[in-house]
């Protein structure tokens, strides 16, 4: 049968406030991030990508940083909205173009 | 751009019967597709690559005899679970690996397919 299902960090936020969603990689001959999000019952949606050469990345109320020293990439989102409201994966890949997903961080956004 | 389609997003069967699962890159051309596993409240678990016109590789413990894969051409890859039983019960999730915006190919997901086996 299937596994027992995981408690999935929480993140809750109100609505209008940043949100900052953290990951911590373990490869560190990863070179390449990506962060998703899903909602429930649908597949995973690209929200944005960064290469090792880079340490921030900005796009549409979304900002990745990427650390390496420390091994972490995190998710800002500005003015924080109810559609934002999923669950948020970070993702890391290499030349092999297979990717190792995070445990992922549930967003709540409070009305 | 960039989207992925899956049919059928929602399949109901029998025990020992199997069901197929095809996934469409609908914009572009994926040589590579992958496909994953999703328990609830879990991440994403990948099962196989799938590369176009070869035989697809699968991760250990994937039994590759009970997931059939094939990725007939640039657009399409499909998963075929043979035999099913109720601890094939989840949700299947393919993505296909195409041009993304900083000059690295990115994965791309399709909406998922819940497969419930009675």
């Amino acid at each position: 049968g299937e596994s027992v299902g995981l408690h999935l960090p929480t993140l809750s936020v109100q609505e209008g406030d940043n949100s900052i969603i953290n990951c911590a990689y373990s490869n560190s001959a990863s070179d390449y991030f990506i962060w998703y999000k899903q909602e429930s019952g649908k597949g995973p949606q690209f929200i944005i990508d960064i290469r090792s050469n880079m340490d921030k990345r900005q796009g549409q109320r979304v900002t990745v940083l990427l650390n390496k020293t420390v091994k972490h990439l995190s998710l800002q989102i500005a003015a924080t909205q109810p559609g934002d409201s999923a669950v948020y994966f970070c993702a890391e890949g290499s030349g092999t173009y297979k990717y190792i997903f995070g445990t992922g961080t549930r967003l709540k956004v409070l009305a | 751009g960039a989207v992925v389609s899956q049919h059928p997003s929602r399949v109901i069967c029998k025990s020992g019967t199997s069901v197929k699962i095809e996934c469409r890159s609908l914009d572009f051309q994926a040589t590579t597709m992958f496909w994953y596993r999703q328990f609830p409240k879990q991440s994403l678990m990948l099962m196989a690559t799938s590369n176009e016109g070869s035989k697809a590789t699968y991760e250990q413990g994937v039994e590759k005899d009970k997931f059939l894969i094939n990725h007939a051409s640039l657009t399409l890859s499909t998963l075929t679970v043979t035999s099913a039983h109720p601890e094939d019960s989840s949700f299947y999730i393919c993505s296909a690996r195409g041009g993304g915006t900083i000059g690295i190919d990115t994965q791309y997901f399709g909406p998922g397919t819940r497969l419930t086996v009675l």
